[in-house]
């Protein structure tokens, strides 16, 4: 089964400063896709970032960038510069098997970005 | 492009109520999934619809049920609520891109039975 592992529930860090949130998965697919979610207290979930498996080159999207470890099957997420909007519960996600759209989901990470 | 909507955003019923909640994808995409949040189990996945089939499903009861109509719009019914499905209910509208599905959530429905 596809399992998404994310072992911090909650982490805190200073507004400008960079943090760093962990993610493993288990997939027996070769050629996937992962991918962050943000969600503000708005409730509204938010693509932060994605990254296919099969790029050595890992994403980035201004100050979020990922650290794609395909072997340990790790998924990363750097925030740099990090803002007070950046505060929320941030998912790792990736595709189920078998051609459906169905997203697996780790528990979260709940994010405070501190004045 | 209006997002992905979904009605209503908040709801209270009482145990051994149904309940049926709405939500219209983005225009153009014909996938439409529904997640049941909630802290203790977070993210779980119900079902998916395309082009109104069923495609997947997750493992919840016969309790909760759903359906696509011919223009992507997803209803899902829960019938004789229980305590345990206050959840906020999320929904997600697909598109493949390059061989790549981006799903994009609605705001959710904030179920609280009681």
């Amino acid at each position: 089964a596809q399992t998404v592992t994310q072992s911090q529930p909650e982490m805190s860090v200073q507004e400008a400063e960079t943090v760093t949130l962990s993610c493993t998965y288990d997939t027996s697919e070769s050629n996937y896709y992962l991918f962050w979610y943000k969600q503000p207290p708005s409730r509204q979930m938010i693509l932060v970032i994605r990254q296919e498996a099969y790029k050595q080159q890992n994403a980035t999207e201004n100050r979020f960038s990922v650290n794609f470890q395909k072997a340990a099957k790790s998924f990363s997420l750097k925030i740099s510069d990090s803002q007070l909007g950046d505060t929320a519960m941030y998912f790792c996600a990736f595709p189920a098997q078998g051609g459906s759209e169905k997203l697996v989901f780790g528990k979260g990470t709940k994010l405070t970005v501190n004045p | 492009k209006a997002g992905v909507t979904q009605t209503p955003r908040y709801l209270i019923k009482t145990r051994g109520q149904q309940v049926t909640l709405s939500c219209s994808p983005i225009s153009g995409h014909r996938s439409v999934s529904w997640y049941q949040q909630t802290p203790g189990q977070g993210l779980q996945f119900l079902f998916e619809y395309f082009s109104e089939t069923q495609r997947n499903k997750g493992n919840f009861p016969g309790r909760f049920s759903g359906r696509q109509f011919s223009n992507s719009r997803s209803e899902m019914n829960v019938s004789t609520l229980e305590l345990g499905d206050s959840a906020l209910y999320l929904c997600a509208s697909s598109l493949v891109v390059g061989g790549i599905t981006e799903a994009f959530f609605g705001q959710g429905t904030r179920l609280t039975v009681v």
